[in-house]
């Protein structure tokens, strides 16, 4: 029972151009939205969260949207450079609560 | 200002050998998480522990693992009596508060069973 989901396993962009991953989840009680991203032989790394009371949340070159009504958001990167290349991992949590739903990632390489 | 240490980085136990994880939190953090990534999947939650306190061990299968928390000293995950199906990557997350916190992550163990 897949609560988080990445339906995209990678992705391809050319460098400088904008990437969009997608993230849909089934629980209406996720309340906190996050990405991070995580290179071969290391930890993810946190790079951006959302609250359920905004629809989008920027920081420089990352922007998350939140869409409750179609429980989706998504992650722009623009623009794409190819140190952006790892895999992405969007993760949700209800609210109140500790535990943290993992998507299973996306793949991105960023072609230079 | 260190982040989450885990050791060992790589280890490989033979079937039937003990595997003892061990995770350093950030300073100051006092909630921990074990998650598991098995090849080409995701992170599946294992078990949320506070100081001294097991909070949630449902990601945990019942038998051959155990975690702990202690007052003084890192997080263990204990795996005994491994088995091939253990072989994964197992990673340490802390963080500063009991919701809507971003949990940091540690680099993770490569366990390698033979």
């Amino acid at each position: 029972d897949q609560q988080v989901k990445q339906n995209s396993p990678s992705l391809s962009v050319q460098e400088g151009r904008i990437s969009i991953l997608n993230c849909d989840y089934t629980n209406s009680m996720f309340d906190y939205f996050l990405w991070y991203k995580k290179y071969p032989a290391e930890g993810p790394t946190f790079l951006i969260s959302i609250s359920s009371i905004k629809d989008k949340n920027e920081d420089g070159r990352f922007t998350v949207f939140l869409n409750k009504s179609a429980k989706h958001l998504s992650l722009h990167i623009v623009p794409s450079q190819p140190g952006d290349s790892a895999v992405y991992f969007c993760a949700a949590s209800g609210s109140g609560t500790y535990k943290y739903i993992f998507g299973t990632g996306t793949r991105l390489k960023v072609l230079a | 200002n260190a982040g989450v240490m885990q050791n060992p980085r790589h280890l490989v136990r033979r079937r039937g050998q003990e595997a003892r994880l061990r995770c350093s939190p950030v300073k100051g953090h006092s909630h921990v998480y074990w998650y598991r990534q098995l090849p080409e999947e995701g992170l599946k939650f294992m078990v949320y522990l506070q100081k001294e306190n097991i909070i949630d061990e449902s990601g945990m299968p019942k038998e051959r693992f155990s975690a702990e928390f202690p007052k003084e000293g890192p997080s263990i995950l204990r795996i005994q009596q491994v088995v091939r199906g253990d072989s994964a990557a197992y990673f340490c997350a802390s963080s500063d508060a009991y919701s809507n916190s971003p949990l940091h992550f540690g680099n993770g163990t490569r366990l390698t069973v033979t």
